[in-house]
């Protein structure tokens, strides 16, 4: 089955500075990758997606790169803030057609906590 | 609803007990689906629904686990005999299809004592 790896799962960094979190999963097939980020003792909420038939998706400072190739994702944060403090998920779908009752199924990595210093 | 919506949100029970945690997706949507996260890491997948129809119930851990969802909407996962290792968080979640954005509830913490 799909195994998804992110890495690290701790960073800080200092405000202002950017940060990467990285993932590979090992199902080819895969085709829908999101990133979920979770405050303290909150839902994890969807902060970008991409879908494979695009490599790079952006949205305002978040970013998300795709290698299919190689089977690895990217998380890029620019400009971070103190707020954008949590821990961020990522996430590798098994495609409809390989599920039982043909949904997608996400698959989710371990997590890494960003902390972003002031 | 607004949101998907979990209940109850903390449950404390002892070891041997049954529990039901019970969950309202946002309405309209079609697939329900069922996580359990363990502190410090991603959600793990359980079952899901596509309406009223279980689809896959291939993460549920072993046979005291069940889940339903009658009416298409209102789901129920149960937790039979309860053992210590079943404390988690269990988060359901909804999509508008089959390949929808899933929007995650709060969560039930379960503890086992």
């Amino acid at each position: 089955g799909e195994n998804v790896e992110q890495h690290p799962s701790t960073l800080s960094v200092q405000e202002g500075d950017s940060a990467v979190i990285k993932c590979t999963y090992s199902d080819s097939a895969s085709n829908y990758f999101p990133w979920y980020k979770q405050e303290l003792g909150k839902r994890p909420q969807l902060i970008i997606d991409i879908r494979s038939n695009v490599g790079e998706k952006k949205d305002q400072r978040i970013a998300v790169t795709l290698n299919k190739t190689a089977k690895h994702f990217s998380l890029h944060i620019t400009e971070t803030q103190p707020e954008d403090s949590a821990v961020y998920f990522c996430a590798a779908s098994i495609p409809r057609w390989k599920t039982q009752g043909g949904s997608e199924k996400l698959v989710f990595g371990k997590g890494t906590k960003l902390t972003v210093n002031p | 609803g607004a949101g998907v919506s979990q209940s109850p949100r903390y449950k404390v029970t002892k070891r041997g007990q049954d529990v039901a945690l019970r969950c309202d997706p946002i309405s309209g949507h079609v697939s329900l689906y069922w996580y359990r996260q363990a502190l410090g890491q991603g959600p793990e997948f359980l079952t899901y629904f596509n309406y009223e129809a279980q689809q896959d119930k291939s993460g549920l851990p072993n046979d005291r686990f069940s889940a339903e969802r009658p009416e298409g909407s209102i789901s129920t996962l149960t937790i039979q005999r309860t053992e210590q290792r079943d404390s988690a968080m269990y988060r359901c979640a909804s999509s508008p299809g089959i390949s929808g954005v899933l929007t995650f509830g709060a969560g039930s913490r379960l503890t086992v004592l």
